[in-house]
Order: structure tokens, then C-alpha cells, then sequence
């Protein structure tokens, strides 16, 4: 049973436009979430986290945001760059971590 | 210096096979994960260790063994591979054990192949 889904296994966007992958969680026990990104050939690297007691958290062009009534968190990347071509997975920890199956963005110059 | 290895990279090998995959970790972290990536994508978690101790062992087949000799390398044996063990293997380490914020840091993974 898979607890944090990805719903978009791609997305491309335009260099300079917003970028937006989302993602859904079924756990309500969940109290943490994390954004890795991961490139072709290497492992995930961390990128941004939010914990439970927060709607919102920016690091700078990455924000993401939680809805925890709706289960649902994003991750919002503005201005999108061609370095932020890669694969991004959400993921979700009680007593450990649950990921998502990744959704690959292309940043087009 | 890289953060946390795994050798090899690329593993093909038959059916029915025994291989290992090792994981060493320069961290100094108490917790090393074993995740397996299969064709769908899917990053789920096979094993953690805290402390040279298993503390998660996901319905895996008994065929996978972990091995913590110390804090900082985690093996994997798999013995009597079979076709759907092909996956990616990622090793992982973080400072404690327990979800909430525990950055894993990841090896590169292990592309395995079965022939």
C-alpha cells in the first residue's frame, strides 16, 4: 500500500517559469516531509523539508507547502532553471520514511 | 571524500547466483538504510540499522541479508537471485534513527541485474 503518491511522472517547464510538483499522503501520523532530488546515475539528494506544525517553508527559489487537510504538499520552484532537470521525490516519515515514485522535471531553455 | 559508497555500481550476474553489495558511510551517523528502486520507480525501504542493530526489516525475502560489521558499512547479500531482484539498491545513512527530521543522505545506488 503505497502511502505518499506522485501522481505526475513528468513535467516540463519553461526556464524562468514557476515549476510545481505535487504530492499526496494518506498517513495522518505522518509528521514530517521532505523533498529529495535526485539525477540520472546518482542518489537522491536532500532538498527541502516542512514539518507538520507548518503550512509553508522557503529556502530560496524552493518553497514548499503543506495542506494537511487535504494530504496533499508541493513544491514550488521559481525562476526553473535547466540545472533543475532531474527527478524529484516527495517523502514522508513516522517512524521512518515513505517515499513517492519520483516525478522527472525538464527545465527547457 | 564521498559520503556515503557503494561498490560496485553495475552488478549483472545469472539466476540463482549469490552476490553482495557494499556500503560504507564517513558520516559518522548511528543509522544506515538499505532501499530497493524497482522498474516501477518505487524507493521503497528493505532494512535499517542503528547502531550495528536492525531495527526495520520490511517484508523482504529471507534470501536478502543484511550485515552491519560496524556503525559505518551496511552489506547486502542476496542469495539465489532471482529475475525481479533487477532493481536499483540505494544505501542511505542519518545521524539518528526515528523519521522527523533525519536527512538520509544516499549512496549512489547499485544498478543490479539478472539475468
Amino acid at each position: 500500500d503505497q502511502q505518499v503518491k506522485q501522481n505526475s511522472p513528468s513535467l516540463s517547464v519553461q526556464e524562468g517559469r514557476i515549476s510545481i510538483l505535487n504530492c499526496d499522503y494518506t498517513n495522518s501520523m505522518f509528521d514530517y516531509f521532505l523533498w529529495y532530488k535526485k539525477y540520472p546515475a546518482e542518489g537522491p539528494t536532500f532538498l527541502i523539508s516542512i514539518s507538520s506544525i507548518k503550512d509553508k517553508n522557503e529556502d530560496g527559489r524552493f518553497t514548499v507547502f503543506l495542506n494537511k487537510s487535504a494530504k496533499h504538499l508541493s513544491l514550488h520552484i521559481v525562476p526553473s532553471q535547466p540545472g533543475d532537470s532531474a527527478v524529484y521525490f516527495c517523502a514522508a516519515s513516522a517512524n521512518q520514511f515513505y517515499f513517492g515514485t519520483g516525478t522527472s522535471l525538464t527545465v527547457i531553455p | 571524500d564521498t559520503a556515503v559508497s557503494q561498490t560496485p555500481k553495475y552488478l549483472v550476474t545469472q539466476m540463482g547466483n549469490d552476490k553482495s553489495i557494499k556500503c560504507e558511510q564517513n558520516l559518522g551517523h548511528d543509522t544506515m538504510y538499505w532501499y530497493k528502486q524497482d522498474s516501477k520507480k518505487f524507493l521503497k525501504i528493505m532494512f535499517s540499522y542503528n547502531n550495528k542493530e536492525l531495527i526495520i526489516n520490511e517484508t523482504v525475502p529471507n534470501r536478502f541479508s543484511p550485515k552491519s560489521p560496524d556503525k559505518a558499512h551496511l552489506n547486502l547479500h542476496i542469495n539465489s537471485l532471482e529475475l525481479g531482484d533487477s532493481a536499483v539498491y540505494f544505501c542511505a545513512s542519518s545521524q539518528d534513527y526515528g523519521g522527523g527530521y533525519n536527512e538520509q543522505f544516499f549512496g549512489p545506488g547499485t544498478r543490479l541485474t539478472v539475468l
